[in-house]
C-alpha cells in the first residue's frame, strides 16, 4: 500500500525556472522528511517538518507542511542544474518510530 | 564528516550463490537499515537493527538475512541468490529514534544472473 503518493513523477525544466512538488497522504505524519539522492549516490536528507503549517528554507528551498500534517510541499526557486536529482519525502507516524514510510519520488532534470 | 560505507558499489553474481552486502557505519549510531531501491517501487525496507545482535523485520525480508556482531557492522546476506533480487542496495544508520535522520551509503548495485 503506496501510503505517501508523490507528485509530478518526473519534471524537466530550464535553468531559472521555479517548481514546486507535492508529497501527499490520507494519513497523518508526525514528522516529514525530504531527501534528495543524486544518480549513483544515497539519498541525503535536506529537511524534517515536524509542526503543522511549519515553513523551512534551506536557500531556494523552501519546504511546507500542511496544517493537518498529511501533506507537504518542496518549492525550488530559480532551479540549477545542481538541483537535479530524485527528490523523496518519507513520513514518520506518531506511535510507529520503527519504520519510515517513503514516497516514490521526483526525479528532477534541470537543463542549463 | 559522518559516513556510512558500503564494501561495492557494483556486484555480480549468479542464481543460487551465497552474497554478503557488508555495511559499515562510523557514526557510533544504535539504528541500522538495509533498503533495496527498484524503479517504480521506491526505497523498500528488508530488515533493521537497532542494537548489536539484535533485528527486526522489515517490509520484505523473504530471501534475505541479516547480522549484526558488532554496532559498526551490518551486513546483509541473500543465502541464495535469484534474478529477482536485481537491485540496488542502500544501508542506512541513525543515532537517535528510528525515523529521525538517516545517513544513507553510496549503494550497491547487484546483478544477479
Amino acid at each position: 500500500t503506496q501510503l505517501l503518493e508523490q507528485s509530478p513523477q518526473f519534471l524537466s525544466i530550464q535553468e531559472g525556472e521555479n517548481l514546486t512538488v507535492y508529497c501527499n497522504s490520507s494519513s497523518v505524519f508526525s514528522s516529514l522528511q525530504w531527501y534528495r539522492q543524486e544518480p549513483g549516490e544515497g539519498p541525503v536528507l535536506l529537511v524534517t517538518v515536524v509542526t503543522g503549517g511549519e515553513v523551512k528554507k534551506l536557500k531556494r528551498l523552501t519546504f511546507q507542511f500542511g496544517d493537518a500534517r498529511k501533506d507537504s510541499s518542496l518549492h525550488i526557486t530559480a532551479a540549477q542544474p545542481g538541483d537535479t536529482g530524485l527528490y523523496l519525502c518519507a513520513g514518520a507516524h506518531a506511535g510507529n518510530n520503527r519504520k519510515l514510510i517513503w514516497g516514490l519520488g521526483t526525479s528532477l532534470a534541470v537543463n542549463p | 564528516d559522518v559516513k556510512v560505507t558500503q564494501s561495492s558499489r557494483y556486484l555480480v553474481k549468479r542464481t543460487g550463490e551465497k552474497v554478503f552486502l557488508e555495511c559499515v557505519q562510523d557514526m557510533d549510531h544504535e539504528n541500522m537499515f538495509w533498503y533495496r531501491q527498484d524503479p517504480g517501487l521506491g526505497l523498500r525496507l528488508i530488515y533493521f537493527s537497532y542494537d548489536v545482535k539484535m533485528k527486526e523485520k522489515g517490509d520484505i525480508p523473504e530471501g534475505y538475512s541479516v547480522s549484526r556482531e558488532k554496532k559498526e557492522r551490518f551486513s546483509l546476506i541473500l543465502e541464495s541468490a535469484s534474478t529477482n533480487q536485481t537491485s540496488m542496495y542502500l544501508c542506512a544508520s541513525s543515532g537517535g529514534p528510528l525515523r529521525e535522520k538517516l545517513f544513507f551509503g553510496s549503494g550497491t548495485q547487484l546483478s544477479v544472473l
